[in-house]
């Protein structure tokens, strides 16, 4: 049980273009999910917080018009790169929660962004 | 402040022989704990988790945790290293007051047939 579901696993895209990521909880109903950037060989970076159908929190220094997510129902959140360029080139990992204080958090497999 | 350290960034074990990773934490309050791996290009999957029950957790694949409040540490174990368990390793505190997970640096796991 518990399974998070990320889509695509990997992207290449040109610059300039938008590049939208989904995540779905297969399983469950995620009341929170969260969206993280790994840059290689490195600790997951949270980028921001999301609750059904409120406004995503984001972490200082993310950039809420470059990273739009929204989380539209308990089973899905989309994060969508606007305008995308190479430095924008990383792996995504999504992760979802069923809300217990001491519940783990459920990973989906990583979206392999290349921005060209 | 809550934070989470892994004392090394790099272990590297011969097949066969026990796994020792190491993990503290701090925490002004009564954390959850968790280790996760991650095999490269992929997600992370929960290996175990420390929820104040049992203070020594049993997780997949052989992998075992002991939570000691005195030593706030909470270092992952196994007995004999099999090829399959080469891969990045990460602690996590969650503290449930501020509903925040905190991920340590990650420990890169060799493991040498």
């Amino acid at each position: 049980g518990a399974v998070v579901s990320q889509h695509p696993s990997w992207v290449i895209c040109k610059s300039g273009t938008s590049v939208k990521i989904e995540c779905r909880s297969l399983d469950f109903q995620a009341t929170t999910m969260f969206w993280y950037r790994q840059f290689p060989k490195q600790s997951l970076m949270l980028m921001a917080t999301s609750n059904e159908g409120s406004k995503a929190t984001y972490e200082q220094g993310v950039e809420k018009d470059k990273f739009l997510i929204n989380h539209a129902s308990l089973t899905l959140s989309t994060l969508t790169v606007t305008s995308a360029h190479p430095e924008d080139s990383s792996f995504y990992i999504c992760s979802a929660s069923m809300g217990a204080s001491n519940s783990p958090l459920h990973f989906g497999n990583g979206t392999r962004l290349t921005v060209t | 402040a809550q934070s989470v350290t892994q004392l090394d960034s790099h272990v590297s074990v011969s097949e066969g022989t026990p796994v020792l990773l190491r993990c503290n934490y701090s925490s002004s309050y009564s954390p959850s704990l968790f280790w996760y791996v991650q095999h490269p290009n992929k997600g992370l999957q929960l290996l175990l988790k420390y929820t104040s029950a049992a203070t020594l957790v049993k997780g997949i694949n052989g992998f075992e945790a002991e939570f000691k409040k005195s030593e706030t540490s909470f270092h992952l174990t196994k007995p004999s290293a099999h090829m399959s368990d080469a891969a990045e390793y990460f602690c996590v505190v969650k503290v449930a007051s501020y509903d925040k997970v905190i991920f340590g640096p990650g420990t890169s796991l060799s493991v040498i047939p």
